[in-house]
């Protein structure tokens, strides 16, 4: 069974611009969320989509947005970049989003804003 | 609010010794607790989880952790590191949210590095 893919692996924009991440979920999974990691503020939730709805969202401005597909695959968008939005943004999946459906993740999108 | 310490941040073992990496939690309600793996340049990797029942739980590559509530605590174990096992360790509480889904709240994560 295929994990979850992440594209483009890498990414670098300067500020200003804006980016959009495709996230493809384990198969049969139809839940996706998104984290971002950084080295000072760790790993932190940005949002979770399900049924092609976003359920759940995480303490970030409005440039940070998703969606997600009728086969469950996903898209994050940020605009208006910032330096402070370089990052690893990882996606992950499970079957419905319950607590007790542990969270597969992708390898991750590492985007770099010079 | 739900969080998680590991406290930590890195910790350097021999091949072949034991090894414990600690995570305490804070959550409310019966906590689902999970160890997660990041290699460099990589994604995270679920080792194990905790949800309910037996305390002590097994993962893969022959990890273990023992969920101890009177101590808010979920150690990561290993009775013998391997030089692979070098990376960044992550401890995870799932938070259920009011939109119906959940959110992993992750410690700062342990470097664990092996010495040959």
């Amino acid at each position: 069974k295929a994990g979850v893919t992440q594209t483009p692996r890498y990414l670098i924009k300067t500020r200003g611009q804006q980016v959009t991440l495709s996230c493809s979920p384990i198969s049969g999974h139809r839940s996706v969320s998104w984290y971002q990691q950084t080295p000072g503020q760790g790993l932190q939730f940005l949002f979770e989509y399900f049924s092609e709805t976003q359920r759940n969202k995480g303490n970030f401005p409005g440039r940070f947005s998703g969606r997600q597909f009728s086969n469950s695959r996903s898209e994050m968008n940020v605009s208006t970049l910032e330096l402070g939005d370089s990052a690893l943004y990882l996606c992950a999946s499970s079957l419905f989003g319950g607590p007790g459906q542990p969270q597969h993740f992708g390898d991750g999108t590492r985007l770099s804003i010079l | 609010a739900q969080s998680v310490t590991q406290p930590d941040i890195h910790i350097t073992v021999s091949e072949g010794a034991s090894l414990e990496l600690r995570c305490n939690y804070s959550y409310g309600a019966t906590p689902y607790l999970f160890w997660y793996v990041q290699s460099p340049g990589q994604g995270l990797q679920l080792l194990l989880k905790y949800f309910s029942g037996d305390t002590l739980v097994q993962g893969i590559k022959g990890f273990e952790a023992e969920f101890k509530r009177s101590q808010s605590s979920f150690n990561l174990r290993k009775p013998s590191v391997h030089w692979s096992d070098a990376a960044e360790y992550f401890c995870a509480v799932a938070q259920l949210l009011t939109g119906g889904g959940n959110k992993l709240t992750f410690g700062t994560g342990t470097q664990l590095k092996v010495e040959l």
